[in-house]
């Protein structure tokens, strides 16, 4: 069973600009999630999806962030504009019920 | 809301015993989670332990969990160089949901 996909592995950009990351579940997780890990944390929700729908985005900030879900499969989350503090990396986990989630290999986004 | 505690770093011999300690603070979570990371990749789940359980043990892994002291434990026997790694511990939020992470836990295995 292929495992959560993430693209690209790598980001640097500069303060201001904008960047996008792409997420691909596992084939049948109806539950998606976007967490952010800053260097030397655990991860940090920033969204859960339910198939399309949002379940839980009380802390992505809205101002910057942004994260969609079409139909139900692949995820994009947005940063725009992006800040020095975002440098982190961004998790993508799909889950097919409540009690497990499965991890992607992350996008490492550094600002400069 | 809920908050998840760990050491920071433990250092063992090849073959002895790890044992990772957590706290957790909302007795409410449903599931409780041990997670491993090797450095640049993603998480990797070893094993989570529902709360109504008091241990859980798969092979080398043996997770200890003591609700009424919101404190969670994972063993490793005869660690292995291999086993170096960071270590989360993983509460379910309020709503069974997402996950709280600790910050994790880097463990040194000397050979």
């Amino acid at each position: 069973e292929a495992g959560v996909a993430q693209s690209p592995r790598y980001k640097i950009i500069e303060k201001r600009q904008s960047v996008a990351f792409w997420c691909n579940p596992i084939s049948g997780h109806a539950t998606l999630y976007w967490y952010q890990q800053i260097l030397g944390q655990g991860p940090k929700l920033l969204i859960q999806f339910q198939n399309n729908g949002v379940v839980d985005d009380s802390q992505l900030p809205k101002d910057r962030f942004s994260a969609e879900r079409l139909k139900g499969v692949d995820s994009t989350l947005k940063i725009q504009p992006a800040k020095l503090e975002d440098s982190a990396v961004y998790l993508c986990a799909s889950s097919p019920h409540l009690y497990e989630q499965y991890f992607g290999p992350g996008t490492r986004l550094t600002v400069t | 809301g809920e908050d998840v505690e760990q050491s920071l770093f433990l250092s063992v011999r090849e073959g002895d015993s790890s044992v990772i300690n957590c706290t957790y603070t909302d007795s409410s979570s449903t599931y409780l989670y041990w997670y491993k990371q090797e450095p640049g990749a993603g998480l990797q789940l070893l094993t989570y332990i529902f709360s109504n359980m008091d241990m859980k043990q798969d092979q080398r892994l043996t997770v200890l969990l003591n609700k009424k002291d919101k404190h969670l434990s994972l063993r490793i026997a005869d660690t292995q160089t291999g086993d170096s790694a960071i270590y989360f511990c993983a509460a379910s939020n309020q709503a069974g949901t997402a996950l709280i992470f600790g910050k994790g836990t880097t463990l040194s295995v000397s050979s």
